[in-house]
């Protein structure tokens, strides 16, 4: 079975200042990753996706993430995140049978 | 607008009462799923559902029952049974073709116990 670590239960950013988020998966085959964010109260909203192709995968806010299969890791990055962006993120990995496994969440803070 | 709706948003439970979470998308979707959200433990998977009318057993099914007879509906139901029932409850669907593992999401249910 496939699981997810994200070894950052908190990371406190000052605002406008980068942001990167770890995320290390366990799949025996191609993985099918995603991240995901939630505002307190509020359902998840798919930032981003990797299913095949460029490593490099692009998703909305200012988002990014690379697939590095070599080190079973999908980090998302931000260049310069925004007081809207403090929330929970959420990586997730996908199999063949449609579930999905999630990782404990990382809570983000931005500080003025 | 298409999307995944679920209510109520609160719903409060006494005991020994089973209560049902409705769970409505518009997205034509085959798939949907019911998850549980507990504060730092990421989503745990319930139940789901590829098809009308066939459901699986999630990671955490025991206390749990659902129904899939439209395309669009996938209620859940918490049963007595379930004796810590508090969390947030998360319904999401995906298509079953292209990229079909790709899951949206509702805006939860919030379950109190009285």
């Amino acid at each position: 079975a496939q699981s997810v670590t994200q070894p950052d239960i908190h990371i406190t950013v000052s605002e406008g200042a980068s942001l990167e988020l770890r995320c290390n998966y366990s799949y025996g085959a191609t993985p099918y990753l995603f991240w995901y964010v939630q505002s307190p109260g509020q359902g998840l909203q798919l930032l981003l996706k990797y299913f095949s192709g460029d490593t490099l995968v692009q998703g909305i806010k200012g988002f990014e993430a690379e697939f590095k299969r070599s080190q079973s890791s999908f980090n998302l990055r931000k260049p310069s995140v925004h007081w809207s962006d403090a929330a929970e993120y959420f990586c997730a990995v996908g199999a063949w049978d449609y579930k999905l496994s999630f990782g404990a969440g990382t809570t983000v803070t931005v500080r003025a | 607008d298409g999307g995944i709706t679920q209510s109520p948003k609160y719903l409060f439970r006494k005991e020994g009462q089973n209560v049902t979470l409705s769970c409505e998308q518009n997205l034509n979707h085959d798939a949907m799923y019911w998850y549980r959200q507990d504060p730092g433990q990421g989503l745990r998977l319930i139940y789901y559902s590829q098809i009308v009318n066939d459901f699986q057993k999630g990671d955490i099914a025991e206390g749990y029952s659902v129904s899939r007879e439209k395309k669009e509906s996938f209620p859940l139901t918490v049963t007595s049974a379930q004796k810590n029932p508090t969390a947030f409850y998360l319904c999401a669907s995906s298509p079953r073709t292209g990229e079909g593992k790709t899951q949206y999401f509702g805006p939860g249910t919030r379950l109190l116990v009285l």
